[in-house]
Order: C-alpha cells, then sequence, then structure tokens
C-alpha cells in the first residue's frame, strides 16, 4: 500500500502564502490528489495532478510535484481563514481505486 | 450532476444497540462505493468497498457490516455498538459512468457510542 508523511500542523497568518508538503512511496502513483476538509465536514476534493505534470495552478492553489523524490507540494496563495481546514495528499496507482488516506495536515490561518 | 447523500448526520447510541448508516448516490450509476471511519486524530480507514450490488470487501475485522441492496445504495450496520466505534464515518463513490478513479465524499455521520 502507499504510504505518505505529512506534518500535522501549519500556521500561517491571513494573507500570507502556505505550503503544505507530501512525501508518498509508491513510485507507480498516477493520480496525486489534494483533498481539503473543514471541521465537521466530508473531504472536498481540492485539486489533482497526473504524474507526469511537475506542476497544475489553479487559481489561488499551485501544485509542484518532484516525482524522482516522490514529493507533493501544494501552495495556497493569500491564504484566507475559509482556509483553515484538515488536507490529505493522496497518491493514487491507475486501476483499482483504493486509497490510502494519512491523517492530514492541519492548517490554521491567524487572522 | 452527481450528488452523494448521508444520514443521519449526527447519532449518539448506547453501547450494545444496533446501528444502521444510510448513503445513497444520485446522478450516476454503477458507482463503486466506499465507507470509511475516522477516529478523533487519525486518518481516514477505509471499511468496506464495493463495486456491485451485493457486492462487498471488507478491510478490517470488525463488528460492523455492509451492505449494498441497490445500484447506488451504501448501507453500515452493526448488531452491537462497541465505544471503540465511535469516530466519524464517511461513505465516498468513484467511477460510475465518469469513469474515473477520482473518489468523492458524502458529507459523513458523526457517531457517539456512550
Amino acid at each position: 500500500g502507499e504510504d505518505v508523511e505529512q506534518s500535522l500542523f501549519l500556521s500561517v497568518r491571513e494573507g500570507d502564502s502556505s505550503v503544505i508538503n507530501c512525501t508518498y512511496t509508491d513510485s507507480s502513483s498516477t493520480y496525486l490528489y489534494w483533498y481539503k476538509q473543514e471541521p465537521g465536514a466530508g473531504l472536498q476534493l481540492l485539486t489533482y495532478i497526473f504524474s507526469n505534470m511537475d506542476m497544475k495552478q489553479d487559481q489561488r492553489l499551485t501544485v509542484l510535484l518532484n516525482k524522482k523524490d516522490k514529493h507533493l507540494s501544494l501552495r495556497i496563495a493569500d491564504t484566507q481563514t475559509g482556509d483553515s481546514a484538515i488536507y490529505f495528499c493522496v497518491p493514487k496507482a491507475g486501476g483499482y481505486q483504493k486509497v490510502t488516506f494519512g491523517i492530514g495536515t492541519k492548517l490554521q490561518v491567524i487572522p | 450532476s452527481q450528488t452523494i447523500h448521508q444520514w443521519p448526520a449526527t447519532l449518539v447510541q448506547p453501547v450494545g444497540s444496533p446501528l444502521s448508516l444510510e448513503c445513497t448516490v444520485e446522478g450516476t450509476s454503477n458507482p463503486n462505493l466506499y465507507w470509511y471511519r475516522q477516529a478523533a486524530g487519525r486518518g481516514l480507514q477505509l471499511l468496506f468497498y464495493s463495486v456491485g450490488i451485493g457486492q462487498i470487501s471488507s478491510e478490517v475485522p470488525q463488528n460492523l457490516s455492509a451492505s449494498r441492496p441497490q445500484d447506488r445504495q451504501f448501507i453500515l450496520s452493526s448488531k452491537k455498538l462497541l465505544l471503540s466505534d465511535s469516530g466519524f464515518y464517511l461513505c465516498a463513490w468513484s467511477g460510475g459512468h465518469r469513469g474515473t478513479d477520482t473518489q468523492y465524499f458524502g458529507p459523513g455521520t458523526r457517531l457517539t457510542v456512550l
């Protein structure tokens, strides 16, 4: 199965950029997802990147993938209080859909 | 568009009582369905998945069971709840007519066993 490592907590000031890092073990990962979970809510698909890409930008979100180092990051520009949530990095190989979710990174945005 | 529903949103049950949580998906057909549990301070643990009606695979031994009586309905059950069953239960779907692996989650059910 896939092992994922993320920092447990990240605290940033409103308006600053946030960078959430993730390392994974399975080099056959085809899709790499980022999910967001607000308090008491389900998981929301935030963005994803294919393994043949290095970068993907979607408004305030930038995903960087270093496939050689098996490192994925999520950058949130101009972080807002509404970005406070837990963020899950979810790498997944192609084919059958089972994935492994780690504990995630809890992002706290300070007003 | 596809939507996924779970109910109830919150549930408080005594130890030893039965459980039934329901999940339904709209707007797609033949989805893969999943039940996860998220305990406090822990990641998501896959409990069951289903690739079709009546087809259930269990990932971890436990006193919970799952059933899929209809294509877009997934039910999580227990005959006798344990304290350790407390947690946040999430249902998810993938595939269906989109044919992709991306999982989409429901709003979750908060279960507290006292």
